[in-house]
This record gives C-alpha cells, structure tokens and sequence, in this order.
C-alpha cells in the first residue's frame, strides 16, 4: 500500500483558500486518491477522489500532477466549519481495506 | 442519504467486562467495517466483512471479535475489556462494486473501560 504524507496541521483565516498537499511517492497505477474529512465528535466523511489531473465538486477541487507523487486538496474560501481533520488515502482497486493516516489538522480563525 | 447509526455515543464500562458495540447501516452495503480511533494514531482498522457470515482481520484484531448475522447489522465484541481498549469506535459501510471506493461512517461510540 502507498504510504502517505501530509502536514500534521495548518492554520488559516476565514475568507481564504486553502491547500493542503499529500505526498504519495509509491502509488501505484490503478491506484486512485481519496480525501475525507472528519469534525470533532463525527465520522470521517468522503469529500473526493481524484486519478489524475483535476477533479472538482461543491466542496472542493483535487490536484494531481502527471506524475501522481502528490495531490493538492484546495479548499476556497474557508469558514469557521471547516475546521477539521482532513485525510488523504491512496486506494486501491480490488479487497484492500483503507488506511487512514494520522490526517491534517486545519485550523480556521476568525 | 445512507444512515450508518451506532448503538451508544458514550459507554462506560469496567475491565473484565464482555461489551457489545452495535451498528446498523440502511442502504443494503454488503461490506461493514470497525475501527478504533485515538490521538495521534489516526483511525486504525480492527475488522472488516462483505457479507454476512463473514469476517476478516484488520490491523488490530487482538482483544476483539466481530459477529454478522443480518446484513444490515455488524457487531463488535471486547470479549474481556481492558483499560487499553479505551478510544473511540467507529462503524463503516461501503457498497460492494467497489468496496474501498466510498465508506460511509457513523457517528462514533466513545468507550472507556475503568
């Protein structure tokens, strides 16, 4: 399984973008990546899943280089809510469970 | 919306007892997961299963056995529990197509054994 690296925390203020890298140097080519999100108190929940390139939705966008060593959550415009926990697995295709690493922890202040 | 519910938020219990945690998801996922959470370790997996009957180990199965008698419901067993096992549990669930895809958690269940 590819081994990832995130910062253990960021800080940031309300208003603005925010982008948090993974580095998953090993992934392997059916591999897709995955971030999920997790506030105090809740489960982790999945905000998205990219290959390569580019990958958006209402919460954020994914960014994967050609190489796929790494990706860039970006999250626009941040408020007080998204103080939480993010994750970024890589995952493979097939019965290999997820591995859930220690995450990073954003901090947004007002 | 899938609803992924866990029989307790908190508990309490004493070493040596036999505790059952219970979960419950409503949209027919045929893969069912527990993990134990705590500080610093991120969320590590202790069982897993995709279908009922069956059960496979996760990363730290020592101290715990899993039960799936009914689809819907996957249990977690702390067969004599122990001040170490004290973390937060949380139960997933996943479609089988594609099993590591998309998990849906519940909430949670904080246990400590005194």
């Amino acid at each position: 399984l590819a081994k990832t690296t995130q910062p253990i925390s960021m800080d940031s203020y309300e208003g603005q973008e925010v982008n948090i890298t993974c580095s998953h140097n090993n992934i392997a080519t059916n591999d897709y990546i995955t971030w999920y999100q997790q506030f105090p108190s809740q489960g982790p929940r999945f905000i998205i899943q990219g290959y390569k390139t580019k990958v958006t939705n209402e919460v954020a966008s994914l960014f994967i280089p050609a190489d796929r060593k790494s990706s860039t959550l970006s999250l626009p415009r941040v408020s007080l809510s998204d103080t939480a926990v993010y994750y970024c697995l890589v995952v493979p295709t097939g019965n290999t469970p997820l591995v859930f690493g220690k995450g990073t922890r954003l901090s947004v202040i007002a | 919306d899938v609803k992924v519910t866990q029989s307790s938020r908190y508990l309490v219990k004493r070493t040596g007892e036999k505790v059952f945690l219970e979960c419950v998801q409503d949209m027919d996922h045929e893969n069912m997961f527990w993990y134990r959470q705590d500080p610093g370790l991120g969320l590590r997996l202790i069982y897993f299963s995709y279908d009922v009957k069956m059960k496979e180990k996760g990363d730290i199965p020592e101290g715990y056995s899993v039960s799936r008698e009914k689809k819907e419901r996957f249990s977690l067993i702390l067969e004599s529990a122990s001040t170490n096992q004290t973390s937060m549990y949380l139960c997933a669930s996943s479609f089988r197509a594609d099993p590591f895809y998309e998990q849906y958690f519940g909430p949670g269940t904080r246990l400590t054994v005194t």
